[in-house]
């Protein structure tokens, strides 16, 4: 167990609604980042938080959106769903380090687009 | 765009060989590169992590580094069922939007029992 808990575990949405994810970052970490993955694909990188700001992009688009919390909780908002958002989302935490940045994953949220 | 590549697999081993997983990356800047196990409707864990140009050993597990080839491996020697898993390649990178690690779509393991 690695200590990042994320919430909800399973989500059903139908298209065009708003999902809010949730994740609590491991004792000791300030730096949460998310990905989303499909199924046999590895995960691709959303974005990252560092000290409640934005610390780096991927290519997703401005309806999916974060936060950070001061205690370095995390959430993911994604508007507007569309059936290819259908995957799991993983929340990771670290310690900022831009060398040496190892991951710790939370167990995932499964969402489901209908 | 930096990449990181492998080849999806799958892999399939008897118990007792040695399973070797590959992975190749184009940013010739990166300093570390990590190995993560993710289980079937599990999430990514990291097992393996190298910095330097040759071989790191943990257990049963070796990582290898060639930085001039941008080459990265992993060797699993004694394979056991219980590795059979997704093996994802990880390098943090430097790139257009900031700092983030990408992955490898994964080679997928399978050791015969």
């Amino acid at each position: 167990e690695t200590g990042v808990t994320q919430s909800p575990t399973h989500l059903i949405k139908t298209r065009g609604q708003q999902v809010t994810l949730r994740c609590s970052s491991q004792s000791g970490h300030n730096t949460v980042s998310w990905y989303q993955q499909a199924l046999g694909q590895g995960p691709q990188f959303i974005f990252q938080y560092y000290r409640e700001e934005e610390n780096g992009r991927g290519n997703f688009p401005p309806r999916f959106s974060g936060l950070q919390f001061p205690n370095y909780s995390s959430e993911l908002n994604v508007n507007a769903l569309e059936l290819d958002d259908s995957a799991l989302y993983l929340c990771a935490s670290s310690s900022l380090d831009r060398v040496k940045e190892k991951l710790f994953f939370g167990s995932g949220t499964q969402l489901s687009v209908l | 765009q930096k990449e990181v590549e492998q080849n999806s697999g799958p892999l399939s081993v008897p118990e007792g060989a040695i399973a070797s997983l590959n992975c190749t990356y184009s940013d010739r800047g990166s300093q570390s590169f990590f190995w993560y196990r993710q289980y079937s409707g599990k999430s990514p864990e990291l097992i393996m992590s190298i910095y330097s140009n040759g071989d790191k050993e943990d257990g049963r597990f070796t990582a290898q580094l060639n930085k001039a080839s941008q080459y990265v491996s992993l060797l699993i020697r004694d394979s056991q069922p219980s590795d059979s898993a997704t093996y994802l390649c990880a390098v943090p990178v430097l790139d257009t939007g900031g700092f983030k690690t990408i992955f490898g779509a994964g080679t997928r393991l399978f050791v015969k029992a």
